[in-house]
């Protein structure tokens, strides 16, 4: 079975340009996830859908940050202008259901802002 | 704040010998608890789940340990292999799907 894919695995651009992240999550699977990883703050949530809604957006850093979940496999994380401190691993995950379930994660983005 | 908290950085085990992680939250609110491992360049995988209502999960090698009184909860590895050599994440939940993870604990398993 095929786990939740992300695109592109990494991903290097300049300061002020525009990043989309991309991710498909599990099919079946109701509820996706964003994160991003970094040395200084760890494994932090950006932002989750369930049933394609955003519930909870709190972890989104500025408004620089933005995403979407058009249909149910298909979401997008947007950055709009990129700036350095945005360099991170950016993760996607997906469970099947609201409630205590295991989520999925791809294997992420590695995002470079020079 | 940190919610999670996994004091050890880092781990060094011998083959055949047990491995135990700990990790620590402040929450008393949280009711399910998980651990993943990651490897580099790959995603967290889900290793081993607790709920509030347990104290123990036991899955082949690996068991999870649940003190809500102390508010903490290990991951006993027995016995480890030189691939159980990872970053070992612990995650809480309150009555939900929103995790609150750990900084993670590099596990290194010597041959």
């Amino acid at each position: 079975d095929a786990g939740v894919i992300q695109s592109p695995r990494h991903e290097v651009t300049e300061m002020g340009q525009e990043v989309t992240l991309r991710c498909k999550p599990i099919s079946g699977h109701n509820s996706l996830f964003w994160y991003r990883q970094t040395m200084m703050r760890g494994l932090e949530l950006l932002i989750y859908f369930n049933n394609n809604v955003p519930i909870d957006d709190s972890g989104m850093p500025e408004d620089r940050f933005s995403a979407k979940m058009p249909n149910a496999s298909f979401s997008t994380l947007k950055i709009q202008p990129s700036e350095p401190r945005d360099s991170a691993v950016y993760f996607c995950a997906s469970t099947v259901e609201w409630g205590r379930q295991p989520q999925h994660f791809g294997d992420g983005t590695r995002l470079s802002i020079l | 704040d940190q919610q999670v908290k996994q004091n050890s950085p880092s781990l060094s085990v011998q083959e055949g010998r047990i491995s135990i992680l700990n990790c620590d939250y402040t929450n008393s609110m949280f009711d399910y608890f998980l651990w993943y491992k990651k490897y580099p360049a790959e995603g967290p995988t889900f290793l081993i789940s607790i709920s509030s209502i347990k104290d123990k999960n036991e899955d082949g090698r690996f068991t999870v340990f649940l003190n809500k009184s102390a508010k903490h909860l290990s991951l006993h590895i027995v016995p480890s292999q030189p691939g159980d050599s990872a970053v070992y994440f612990c995650a809480a939940s309150e009555a939900g799907n929103m995790l609150t993870f750990g900084g993670g604990t590099r596990l290194m398993v010597k041959p």
